[in-house]
């Protein structure tokens, strides 16, 4: 079957502008969350959907947000983009159903130049 | 509350065996592992449960301990193919947020 699709794949954006980024789980998979991934701080949880509804939210402010559709894709929007958003985004889905662990998706790439 | 993992770095040659640890402040109800190699996205290996279940992966093993909060992974007879960045990722309750720790570097030499 196929596996968590993320786009874009690379990015680079100017500072001050907005990102958009895309995430299709897994058929079947209710669950979406995201991570920011950088060499210094490792995997950062951002937030996480379930049937639409954010279930879970980590510490970043309130420029990053997110939101899961009917159809459990999810997308991230990150506005007034900062030189250290620069990162790799992770996107993971699960059943979310006791046992089972995240896929994750193969992630965007963000520049901030 | 971020899990505190050891060693940060391990090099073996292969056929040896290697335990990497998670620890946490928190009381846990699961600990998941993942491998991540270079370039690519974390990959799935591992989870353990409160309550003593455990779904496994390949030929890789793992240990919670409810108790102490800590859980190691226990890679036997390495392989070339182990090589990666190991994370473990602690849930205090259940469907609450996925916490990673900082990782642990695992090179194999032939």
């Amino acid at each position: 079957k196929a596996g968590v699709t993320q786009t874009p794949r690379y990015l680079i954006k100017t500072r001050g502008q907005q990102v958009t980024l895309s995430c299709s789980p897994i058929s079947g998979h209710r669950s979406v969350s995201w991570y920011q991934q950088t060499p210094g701080q490792g995997l950062q949880f951002l937030f996480e959907y379930f049937s639409e509804t954010q279930r879970n939210k980590g510490n970043f402010p309130g420029r990053f947000s997110g939101r899961q559709f009917s159809n459990s894709r999810s997308e991230m929007n990150v506005s007034t983009l900062e030189l250290g958003d620069s990162a790799l985004y992770l996107c993971a889905s699960s059943l979310a159903s006791r046992g089972h662990g995240y896929t994750f998706g193969s992630g965007t790439r963000l520049t901030v130049v | 509350q971020q899990p505190v993992q050891s060693p940060q770095a391990v090099i073996l040659r292969e056929g040896e065996d290697a335990v990497i640890n998670c620890s946490s402040s928190k009381a846990l109800y699961s600990v998941h592992w993942y491998r991540q190699k270079h370039g690519e996205a974390p990959v799935f290996l591992m989870i353990l449960l409160k309550g003593g279940e455990q779904k496994g992966h390949e030929k890789i093993s793992a240990s919670f301990n409810e108790k102490k909060q800590q859980s190691s992974l226990y890679l036997t007879a390495s392989q070339l193919s182990y090589s990666g960045t190991y994370f473990c990722g602690t849930e205090p309750n259940r469907d609450d947020k996925i916490i990673f720790g900082k990782g642990t570097r695992l090179h194999i030499l032939p």
